[in-house]
Order: C-alpha cells, then sequence, then structure tokens
C-alpha cells in the first residue's frame, strides 16, 4: 500500500523558513518523480514543485522559484521542500504527491503552512 | 503556462441524478509522445485530493464505474452517471502535458 507522510508544518513569520518533509513507503521511490501541491484557503489546487527521479531535474511554479527548494534523499524515501523568504499568500496545506502517469496518482494527508506575524 | 477552465463552477445534483462538468485548455494538451495528459481528481470535505481518471478515460484503481471521462484536444468532460453523497466535494481538471503542471479553478458539487 502507498503511503505519503507529510511533516515540518507550523507557523512561522512573514520572511520566515520552514523545511516540510514527506516519508514515502509501499512503492520504489527512486523510481517515481515525485512533487509537492499545495492547496491555499479558498483557492484550488497549486502545483508547487516536481522533482526528477535522481534530483537531477526540477520544476517550479513561478510564484516559488527562487525561494522553495525541492529535494529527495533515495536512501531514506524522503522528498523535502525547503522554503525560505516565506509570504503570507505561502499559507496552505502542503501535499505530497506521488507522480503517475503524468498525473498525481497518489497524494499524503497534508501538512499545513501558515504564515502570519 | 497553460490554462485550465472549469464550468460550471458550482453544480447542485438530486442525488440519484447525473453531473457533468466541463474543462477546456489554453492549447493543445496532446504530448509530443501522442498522448493526451488530462486528469481528474477529487477532494472530499476533509480529505487529501484524491486521483479519479487520468488520460482522459482511464478510471484509476477503486474508483466507481459511475465516474467517465472523455474528450480530446482542449475540451474534456467528468461525468458522474448517478450522484451519490459520498461524491459531495470540489473537482478538479489537471493537465500533465507540460510543465508546470497546473489545475482547474474547482468544480463544487453538492447536492440539493
Amino acid at each position: 500500500e502507498v503511503q505519503l507522510l507529510e511533516s515540518g508544518g507550523s507557523l512561522v513569520q512573514p520572511g520566515g523558513s520552514l523545511r516540510l518533509s514527506c516519508e514515502a513507503s509501499g512503492f520504489r521511490f527512486s523510481s517515481f518523480w515525485m512533487g509537492w501541491v499545495r492547496h491555499a484557503p479558498g483557492k484550488g489546487l497549486e502545483c508547487v514543485a516536481s522533482i526528477k527521479l535522481d534530483g537531477s531535474d526540477k520544476y517550479y511554479v513561478d510564484s516559488v522559484r527562487g525561494r522553495f527548494t525541492i529535494s529527495r534523499d533515495n536512501a531514506r524515501n524522503s522528498l523535502y521542500l525547503q522554503m525560505n523568504s516565506l509570504r503570507a499568500d505561502d499559507t496552505a496545506v502542503y501535499y505530497c504527491a506521488k507522480h503517475g502517469d503524468y498525473a498525481y496518482d497518489y497524494w499524503g494527508q497534508g501538512t499545513l503552512v501558515a504564515v502570519s506575524s | 503556462d497553460i490554462v485550465m477552465t472549469q464550468t460550471p463552477l458550482s453544480s447542485p445534483v438530486t442525488l440519484g441524478q447525473p453531473a457533468s462538468i466541463s474543462c477546456r485548455s489554453s492549447q493543445s494538451l496532446v504530448h509530443s509522445n501522442g498522448n493526451t495528459y488530462l486528469s481528474w481528481v477529487q477532494e472530499r470535505p476533509g480529505q487529501p485530493p484524491r486521483l479519479l481518471i487520468d488520460k482522459i478515460s482511464n478510471r484509476f484503481s477503486g474508483v466507481p464505474d459511475r465516474f467517465s471521462g472523455s474528450g480530446a484536444g482542449t475540451d474534456f468532460t467528468l461525468k458522474i452517471s448517478r450522484v451519490e453523497a459520498e461524491d459531495v466535494g470540489v473537482y478538479y481538471c489537471m493537465q500533465g502535458t507540460q510543465f508546470p503542471w497546473t489545475f482547474g479553478q474547482g468544480t463544487k458539487v453538492e447536492i440539493k
């Protein structure tokens, strides 16, 4: 059974940093692209970042490029999202998601990031 | 970026009746490999999103057959043949043809 377990979400002040983690199990982690998707209050879903099998290729949505960094540790079956220079509009539930056939086929339960002073 | 536009944004439905959601992309979703990567995601209240359909019409594992997808190019449709209470939630189309992957605004399905 595929499981994705996010952690690291919390309340942080504007300009602060946070690191999200996602621990994966139930599939060969190193064989799949992975991504982070967020759902801000009152808004729709947004793909934040994606990373290739070996970490050699990464994609970011424009609004986070230069502030967020996606990474992975295949030995630990783990995905990460380093978030710097956080802004109020980064407030959202962040989901770790496994790439399937050019779609997200499995999602974690999500972790809440709240940016506020 | 490819813009995904859904209609309607809200769909009140009577239990047992059909529901239909349209999704239009700002450019063709046909990939260079010939496939079209349009998927549908369901978000039920208090639950994480769940993949329903990928590649226009392929139902994902465990998805009831009352859900069906169709379309081509830039125009796509999700249909629920007979809405059940557990189908209440927000439905999103998503394109996976080009990074960044993008979602529609979401369509809220609720019971009348």
